[in-house]
């Protein structure tokens, strides 16, 4: 199984500033054949369902706001919140879909400082 | 509107079974690979299982395998998963989600989740 570590296991972050979490992944997620990194980013709010924010690990699903990026390649990605807002409080979940079992990063929570 | 909408989860002793559903609605549902994807209390995400556009791949966590089954109807744009056998550690919430892409098994992620089920196991 493909293991996902996520780190910090939590941060806060003062409003407007930036709030940078990492994943990394036992073993590559990079496709060879098409280039691309099977590597999703949710958001879950308390009481919510998980929400799609990157995939790809770097493009981000219509609606998210451009303050969201998702960077890395092959073992290691980052998700970054610039000028981070109330709205943005949250766990945040890295996920592979690279091969099954499909696995989820132990979760970053992100709050207000 | 892309919906989700789970039904069938409880209060059930070890040992037992439930059949949850996930009625979809707002899209091509026979188009897509779906998943179910759990929670316990206060934990993180864990991957169950998923079955293909048209029902004829499915796989599961080894956790669970040999004990729930996943299945659809495409007719009714509904999602099951038959859960025996169930043990305390089963106890959570159970979402169903849409992978990203259509007709493809190349997914890019669930871009829509329902707003789950809760199945507690307890004697």
């Amino acid at each position: 199984d493909i293991v996902m570590t996520q780190s910090p296991d939590s941060l806060a972050v003062s409003l407007g500033e930036r709030a940078t979490i990492n994943c990394k992944s036992s073993q590559s997620v990079l496709y060879s054949s098409n280039n691309r990194n099977y590597l999703a980013w949710y958001q879950q709010k308390p009481g919510q369902p998980p929400k799609l924010v990157i995939y790809w690990a770097s493009t981000r699903e219509s609606g998210v706001p451009d303050r969201f990026s998702g960077s890395g390649s092959g073992t290691d990605f980052t998700l970054t919140i610039n000028s981070l807002q109330a709205e943005d409080v949250a766990v945040y979940y890295c996920q592979q879909y690279y091969t099954t079992p499909l696995t989820f990063g132990g979760g970053t929570k992100v709050e207000i400082k | 509107e892309v919906q989700l909408v789970e039904s069938g989860g409880g209060l059930v002793q070890p040992g037992e079974s439930l059949r949850l559903s996930c009625a979809a609605s707002g899209f091509t549902f026979s188009n897509y690979w779906m998943h179910w994807v759990r929670q316990a209390p206060g934990k993180g995400l864990v991957w169950v299982s998923y079955i293909s556009a048209d029902g004829s791949n499915t796989k599961y966590a080894d956790s669970v395998k040999g004990r729930f089954t996943i299945s659809r109807d495409n007719a009714k744009n509904t999602l099951y998963l038959q859960v025996n056998s169930l043990r305390a550690e089963d106890t959570a919430v159970y979402y169903c989600a849409r992978v990203r892409e259509p007709r493809s098994t190349v997914w890019g992620g669930f871009d829509y989740w329902g707003q789950g089920t809760l199945v507690t196991v307890s004697s």
